[in-house]
């Protein structure tokens, strides 16, 4: 079955330090996507990034940046220069064909990032 | 463009009592509709989702149900509630055609603490 995991409970960071969110997951399908979303304070989850399994480039935009490396089944997740508004829970999702047609989507635990001021 | 809706946006109900919990998308057809609960301090677990009208997958085998009556709305209920079930209520859709590069648009969630 698949499986995202998100070993990091809980991070702390000050201001401007930079930060890396880690996100290692399992699938025996060679056609696969990946997610990160953010939940703010608010609860409602906001899509940041998809990867599919074909496209291992490094993505960049603005201050975030996102390493996929298919040999180590990570998708992780660097925040550079982080800022008080990046507090928030982060979650890494990855999509699977289920019955139906449809698809599954599962989460990982979520990593609670903290920027102090 | 499509919205999502969700209601109530809080709840707070006794052990023992039914629940509903609603959910509509507009702007779209025959999307997928998902339910997931975030309890406290956890990751999102998938309940239930739907392919269609009447068409539900149930992922846990818990005290809830799911039911779509009409093609963009999508509802969770329980009969009886537990202590357990108190957590944080998501529903999701995405395109119903398409693949699994489809991204999951959110609800605002509904917060339900059981007493």
């Amino acid at each position: 079955a698949q499986k995202v995991t998100q070993a990091q409970t809980e991070i702390s960071v000050v201001e401007k330090e930079d930060v890396t969110l880690d996100c290692v997951y399992e699938t025996r399908d060679t056609t696969y996507y990946l997610f990160w979303y953010k939940q703010p304070p608010s609860g409602e989850l906001v899509f940041l990034i998809r990867r599919n399994s074909f496209d291992e480039q490094n993505e960049i935009s603005g201050r975030y940046s996102w390493n996929f490396q298919k040999s180590t089944s990570s998708f992780n997740f660097t925040i550079t220069a982080s800022q008080v508004v990046d507090s928030a829970v982060y979650f890494c999702a990855l999509s699977e064909a289920g019955p139906s047609g449809t698809y599954k989507y599962i989460f990982g635990t979520g990593t609670r990032l903290k920027v102090l001021a | 463009s499509q919205t999502i809706h969700q209601w109530p946006a809080t709840l707070v109900q006794p052990v023992g009592s039914p629940l509903s919990l609603e959910c509509t998308v507009e702007g779209t057809s025959n999307p997928n509709l998902y339910w997931y609960r975030q309890a406290a301090g956890r990751g999102l677990q998938l309940l239930f989702y739907s392919v269609g009208i009447g068409q539900i997958s149930s992922e846990v085998p818990q005290n809830l149900s799911a039911s779509r009556p009409q093609d963009r709305q999508f509802i969770l209920s329980s009969k009886k509630l537990l202590l357990s079930d108190s957590g944080f209520y998501l529903c999701a859709w995405r395109p119903g055609q398409g693949s699994g590069a489809n991204v999951l648009t959110f609800g605002a969630g509904s917060r339900l603490t059981v007493l």
